[in-house]
């Protein structure tokens, strides 16, 4: 069964140090999302592609987040400087057709 | 205003059916959903129902939606302590966006 492959799995760093994660969605998935979950909470979103093109990125902290996926398939997500309260889980999605979508395993990223 | 509503914690005996409540505010949303996390893990669509329809069910769970009061409930039959995780719930309103209710903590005991 295809999945949602995410690396690394987990990430610790140094606040103002920078850090990516990376996303392979489900192959033939042309739309990817990432999701950032903090402790006790549900996802929320943080951007969404639709093939290469960035479709909402209204809570993507942009003076320090940025994301890209540029053919269109793979996907990275980069924090610099990264803060104490970045720390979280990432999580990566994709859909075939926007109703359903299916998660990777998550970053667990932890800034000290 | 989007927001979803879930209690946060339900404790249940092995083979006991299970219910998973969630309150909704958005009208419009098309489509609910139901999502398991388990500890360290990233999240898996249990099961997803169409706004016009009232139950769907598959296998063990149960889904039932109230239009009316914006209630969504997750049943459980049979509960197996493999069900043991955080459920969930999940919905789209015409922002296209999914949004998370914030989690019930399921823990079943033998």
């Amino acid at each position: 069964e295809a999945e949602v492959a995410q690396s690394p799995r987990y990430k610790i760093t140094e606040k103002s140090q920078a850090v990516a994660f990376w996303c392979d969605p489900i192959s033939g998935h042309a739309t990817l999302y990432w999701y950032r979950q903090i402790l006790g909470q549900g996802p929320e979103l943080l951007v969404q592609f639709q093939d290469e093109s960035v479709v909402d990125d209204s809570q993507l902290p942009k003076d320090r987040f940025s994301a890209e996926r540029l053919k269109g398939v793979d996907s990275t997500l980069k924090i610099q400087p990264a803060e104490l309260g970045d720390s979280a889980m990432y999580l990566c999605a994709s859909s075939p057709m926007g109703y359903e979508q299916y998660f990777g395993p998550g970053t667990r990223l932890t800034v000290t | 205003g989007e927001d979803v509503e879930q209690s946060l914690f339900l404790s249940v005996r092995e083979g006991d059916s299970s219910v998973i409540n969630c309150t909704y505010t958005d009208s419009s949303s098309t489509y609910l959903y139901w999502y398991k996390q388990e500890p360290g893990a990233g999240l898996q669509l249990l099961t997803y129902i169409f706004s016009n329809m009232d139950m769907k069910q598959d296998q063990r769970l149960t889904v039932l939606l109230n239009k009316k009061d914006k209630h969504l409930s997750l049943r459980i039959a049979d509960t197996q302590t493999g069900d043991s995780a955080i459920y969930f719930c999940a919905e789209i309103p015409n922002t296209d966006k999914l949004i998370f209710g914030t989690g019930t903590r399921l823990q079943v005991f033998p």
